[in-house]
């Protein structure tokens, strides 16, 4: 079945440095990624997707790649700042396009 | 429009007892989905609706879980006779079919069973 995981549980990084946090998929038929930011008690927001027919696109201070020769996909996050800290979850469009599938999550603590 | 709403925000309840949970989508929305969120893991499908019509629901939703939306706006989602297992934050979410996948959640409600 189809899967969505991630490398990291945690990751700290120190304010103003970059971060990465990585997922992988199993699903080669996946055709649509999101990018989730959960804080502590509330719900997912969205922070960028990206489509199959691409490997990379930008957003504010975010970046996504896709790699699909191996099914990998990372979100690059620029000068971290304390606001950042939260979880990051990657979702992949499921089968026949009708419902998100989320992976476990990595925590990003930053470091003032 | 302020978002996908979810009430009650929070909910204890004892072992056995019945909850109720609603959420009121993004006014235009005509999918709305209910995922389930433990500590540390990522939302878990549960079920959606387009309009009325509930189109898909997770087999890991035992015949305690309910969902309705009667009028293709609101959604409630029952639980009865509760267990300490469906403890968990119940998250809704909200999109125009044929769109992005993007989905829009709500704050979500957290249920605790003691």
């Amino acid at each position: 079945g189809e899967s969505v995981g991630l490398h990291l549980p945690t990751l700290s990084v120190q304010e103003g440095d970059n971060s990465i946090i990585n997922c992988a998929y199993s699903n080669s038929a996946s055709d649509y990624f999101i990018w989730y930011k959960q804080e502590s008690g509330k719900g997912p927001q969205f922070i960028i997707d990206i489509r199959s027919n691409m490997d990379k696109r930008q957003g504010q201070r975010v970046t996504v790649l896709l790699n699909k020769t191996v099914k990998h996909l990372s979100l690059q996050i620029a000068a971290t700042q304390p606001g950042d800290s939260a979880v990051y979850f990657c979702a992949e469009l499921g089968e026949y396009g009708n419902k998100l599938v989320f992976g476990a999550g990595t925590i990003l603590r930053v470091k003032s | 429009d302020t978002g996908v709403s979810q009430n009650p925000r929070h909910k204890i309840t004892k072992r056995g007892q019945n909850v109720t949970f609603r959420c009121d989508p993004i006014s235009e929305h005509n999918r709305l989905y209910w995922y389930r969120q433990t500590l540390g893991q990522g939302p878990e499908f549960l079920t959606y609706f387009q309009n009325e019509a509930q189109l898909e629901k997770s087999r890991l939703l035992s015949d305690r879980f309910s969902a309705e939306r009667p009028k293709g706006s609101f959604s409630t989602l029952e639980i009865q006779r509760t267990e300490q297992g469906d403890s968990a934050m119940y998250l809704c979410a909200s999109r125009l079919a044929g769109n992005t996948g993007e989905l829009f959640f709500g704050e979500g409600s957290r249920l605790t069973v003691l």
